[in-house]
């Protein structure tokens, strides 16, 4: 089963405290999104890498995708209670059938205390 | 204006009961898939469709069954509910089309079937 490694699994800081997550696979992925989730809704959407060594901002979050396409890592600065949640990471991949399916994270469990 | 709804949003039942989960998307999106996440947040595909066909199967007990009846709705019967079935079903779509090397589309979540079998 191919997987994509998140760490950590658990993180929970101080408000105004920066942190990084990363998402580490042995697989190439042709894109890799994250999304954020909250209790008691569904994932969200919170941007897509494409390019090998990409970077993306989304305010005070920072998405990198690595030059091999197989890991990438979310940075996010001054943290802020809002920003709490699970945050997924999803590989792209095509199977042998030229079907391409989301390989998901497991997920890496943010609190941010006030 | 909800994107993507699921009925019900919570369900209660015993061991052996057959039950069912909608989903419809106004998105006008051609993929729609069903998810179970655990307990301990495992996010894993069971099964997409593409225009009312099957395109993604894991391994999946028999005991679920899919169904598409249009584009906009994708439903999801389980049969002979066991206790290991306990989690939070979501669906989702998006516009992908399923094979090709092109970015992975923006996949739309409903907000979540929670599933008890007691």
């Amino acid at each position: 089963t191919q997987l994509l490694e998140q760490s950590p699994q658990f993180l929970s800081i101080q408000e105004g405290e920066n942190l990084t997550v990363y998402c580490n696979s042995s697989s190439v992925f042709s894109s890799l999104q994250w999304y954020r989730q909250e209790p008691g809704e569904g994932p969200v959407l919170l941007v897509t890498v494409v390019t090998g060594g990409e970077v993306k901002k989304l305010k005070r979050l920072t998405f990198q995708f690595g030059d091999a396409r197989k890991d990438s890592s979310l940075h996010i600065t001054a943290a802020q209670p809002g920003d709490t949640g699970l945050y997924l990471c999803a590989g792209a991949l095509c199977n042998a059938g030229n079907n391409r399916k989301l390989i998901w994270g497991l997920g890496t469990s943010l609190g941010v205390n006030p | 204006d909800t994107a993507v709804s699921q009925t019900p949003k919570y369900l209660v039942t015993q061991m052996g009961n057959d039950k069912s989960i909608k989903c419809e998307q106004n998105l006008g999106h051609d993929t729609m898939y069903w998810y179970k996440q655990d307990s301990k947040k495992f996010l894993k595909i069971m099964f997409s469709y593409n225009n009312k066909e099957l395109i993604i199967n894991e391994t999946v007990p028999n005991r679920f069954s899919p169904k598409s009846p249009d584009k906009a709705h994708l439903n999801l019967h389980i049969n002979s509910l066991e206790l290991g079935d306990s989690a939070v079903y979501f669906c989702a779509s998006s516009q992908d089309i399923p094979g090709g090397r092109a970015p992975t589309d923006t996949q739309y979540f409903g907000p979540g079937t929670r599933l008890t079998v007691l």
